[in-house]
């Protein structure tokens, strides 16, 4: 069935280095994939997303990569901040706007 | 801008209550999204609404769960004769069309079944 895998439950990492979150799929025909973040009591937030067609795009201090041969998305954040702290959710539409979910990595930010 | 608005934010009932949350979406978002989630846990898809019609239910459990989004007034999810299992947070997602477009979320609300 679809799945989406977090290779690492929980992150930690001293403030100002870099994080990278990853993500494994296992359904090829996905073409639209998102990074969320969810602090604590509150509802996922969009971070960045990609599309098939792509392998790298950048925004704000973040960066997502997409492997389409090995089926594995990244997320990097560059010089992490205390306030980075949060679950950190992958996410690919199945179809029509049907979003899977990763279990979610714990990102922890040290000072 | 209001974003997503779900209310209540917490709701607690006995088992064999029903449960009422509902879901407001952002301005001009006619696609309502429902999803549940367990502690330490990702959300899971339950229903993909658009004004007055279903869809997609493929993770909505087949009985005692149903959902709607009215022509007017705010996204229903409903669910009877609640079970302790049904403990969870539930949210609301709302994106402008049903073209691989951001999803935005609501705050959720916390369901607590006794």
């Amino acid at each position: 069935g679809e799945s989406v895998g977090l290779h690492l439950p929980t992150l930690s990492v001293q403030e100002g280095d870099n994080s990278i979150i990853n993500c494994a799929y296992s359904n090829s025909a996905s073409d639209y994939f998102i990074w969320y973040k969810q602090e604590s009591g509150k509802g996922p937030q969009f971070i960045i997303d990609i599309r098939s067609n792509m392998d790298k795009r950048q925004g704000q201090r973040v960066t997502v990569l997409l492997n389409k041969t090995v089926k594995h998305l990244s997320l990097q954040i560059a010089a992490t901040q205390p306030g980075d702290s949060a679950v950190y959710f992958c996410a690919f539409d199945s179809g029509y706007n049907k979003l899977i979910f990763g279990a979610g990595t714990r990102l922890a930010v040290h000072p | 801008n209001a974003g997503v608005m779900q209310n209540p934010r917490h709701l607690v009932r006995r088992r064999g209550q029903e449960a009422r949350l509902r879901c407001s979406p952002m301005k001009g978002h006619s696609h309502v999204y429902w999803y549940r989630q367990l502690p330490e846990e990702g959300l899971k898809f339950m229903v993909y609404l658009q004004k007055e019609n279903i869809i997609d239910e493929s993770g909505m459990p087949k009985e005692r769960f149903s959902a709607e989004f009215p022509k007017e007034g705010p996204s229903i999810l409903r669910i009877q004769q609640v079970v302790r299992g049904d403990s969870a947070a539930y949210f609301c997602a709302s994106s402008f069309t049903g073209d691989h477009n951001e999803q935005f979320f609501g705050p959720g609300t916390r369901l607590t079944v006794l």
